[in-house]
């Protein structure tokens, strides 16, 4: 079974909808991050948590809203979808790099394609 | 800031090495991270450097020169499952979150 999941692995919507993106990790890591990919512009960064009480803003987090619901899921929900928002997203989990023999890697689910017409 | 460059495109032979160059401008470093993505999947993990010097991992090499903000990923031996992306990250300080290059799109021929 994969380490991280991602739920749906393809959307499509349509623009002014609240669609939420799931994410699921069995390997223990504290931290989980929510990247979205977009041609040209590489991965960036929307939102991150390094436990179930912490959550921080990314890059580009506006229009985006996330919930730590424990420590091994944590959500993205677009509140009003547009269409700038089409992309592929991204979870990624990792450990503590400060943990003995922890590199802090991150670890990427699988993916969700997102269509907002 | 943040700034991390490589090229957006390379091609070669395989059988043959390719050599993919990352170069950072970063308020500190706490590690580089070179990522593989075939297309329309997950970024894989395949290695990591923190010290000045070269990591071997089996066809895959990465160099890390600290005070030139220089990294590279070699490898050898190309195969054509090797056509992929690779992404170059970089951890500036703590345990930040990975900032990412752009990518590099590699097309290996026969």
């Amino acid at each position: 079974d994969a380490d991280v999941t991602q739920t749906p692995r393809n959307r499509i919507t349509k623009t002014g909808k609240r669609i939420m993106l799931e994410c699921s990790q069995t390997k223990g890591h504290d931290r989980m991050y929510w990247y979205r990919q977009d041609p040209g512009l590489g991965l960036r960064l929307i939102y991150y948590s390094f436990d179930v009480k912490d959550i921080n803003k990314g890059e580009i987090s506006d229009g985006y809203s996330v919930s730590r619901q424990a420590q091994a899921k944590f959500s993205l929900s677009l509140e009003s979808a547009i269409p700038n928002q089409t992309a592929l997203y991204f979870c990624a989990t990792s450990d503590f790099a400060g943990k003995t023999g922890a590199t802090g890697t991150q670890y990427f689910g699988p993916g969700t394609r997102l269509l907002v017409l | 800031g943040q700034n991390i460059d490589q090229p957006t495109e390379m091609t070669a032979t395989e059988g043959a090495i390719v050599q993919i160059n990352c170069t950072y401008q970063t308020s500190g470093f706490n590690g580089l991270f070179w990522y593989q993505q075939h297309a329309g999947e997950a970024p894989t993990f395949l290695s990591y450097n923190v010290l000045d010097g070269l990591e071997e991992k089996g066809r895959f090499s990465s160099f890390l020169s600290r005070s030139k903000g220089y990294s590279y990923l070699l490898l050898k031996e190309l195969q054509m499952k090797d056509s992929a992306s690779y992404l170059c990250a970089v951890r500036d300080w703590g345990n930040t979150p990975l900032v990412f290059g752009k990518g590099t799109r590699l097309s290996v021929i026969a």
